[in-house]
């Protein structure tokens, strides 16, 4: 298995743009989480699916993100209008629930918005 | 309630020595441990994880020593090489949740 993917790798984009990350969790994985890892900050959890259905959005910054899961295989975070503070690496994460309790991490997504 | 405290936030170690990386929680009902390991490009990894029900877990050289009634564990890193320089995040779980709490990391930087 390949691993969850991740795209795009990096991200520049200008403020008041709409950016779209994209994620492909592990085959067979039921849950997935969009993470945001700054210096300050650290990993932040915005939101997790369980089988697809958003279960906890808690960590959504603002009304900016959204997050949708439209199948098993597929998960989009999208940032619109987009500001400078929104700058950081944005990770996917999947999980089998019932298989275990590891978490496996993308590669990420460096998001600078300039 | 809900936060791991790690500490300390960098840390230098000669090529031999031993890395240590401390963990504090509060919250009892966590009952699974793991820590992560970050390559500068790359996502988070799973190095090791501990339950509760052991005070130490052994994996080459790298352990995890865990004292429940401090509520606190640690990641000690033996004979450490270069290799190892990375970030290292403690987290913390209750089984049948789905809610991660990280530490902040720590960025060991080990010297040749």
């Amino acid at each position: 298995d390949a691993g969850v993917i991740q795209s795009p790798r990096h991200e520049v984009t200008e403020m008041g743009q709409e950016v779209t990350l994209r994620c492909k969790p592990i085959s067979g994985h039921n849950s997935l989480f969009w993470y945001r890892q700054t210096m300050m900050r650290g990993l932040e959890l915005l939101i997790y699916f369980n089988n697809n259905v958003p279960i906890d959005d808690s960590g959504m910054p603002e009304d900016r993100f959204s997050a949708k899961m439209p199948n098993a295989s597929f998960s989009t975070l999208k940032i619109q209008p987009s500001e400078p503070r929104d700058s950081a690496v944005y990770f996917c994460a999947s999980r089998n629930r019932e298989g275990g309790t590891e978490a496996f991490f993308g590669q990420g997504t460096r998001l600078t918005v300039v | 309630q809900q936060q791991v405290k790690q500490s300390p936030q960098s840390l230098i170690v000669q090529k031999g020595g031993i890395s240590i990386i401390n963990c504090a929680y509060e919250n009892t009902a966590f009952d699974y441990f793991p820590w992560y390991q970050q390559f500068p490009g790359k996502g988070p990894a799973l190095l090791i994880a501990i339950r509760p029900d052991v005070s130490e877990k052994k994996e080459g050289r790298f352990t995890i020593s865990f004292n429940k009634s401090a509520k606190q564990f640690s990641l000690h890193i033996m004979d450490s090489q270069p290799g190892d320089s990375a970030t290292y995040f403690c987290a913390a779980l209750q089984e049948g949740t789905y809610k991660y709490i990280f530490g902040t990391g720590t960025r060991l930087k080990v010297l040749a």
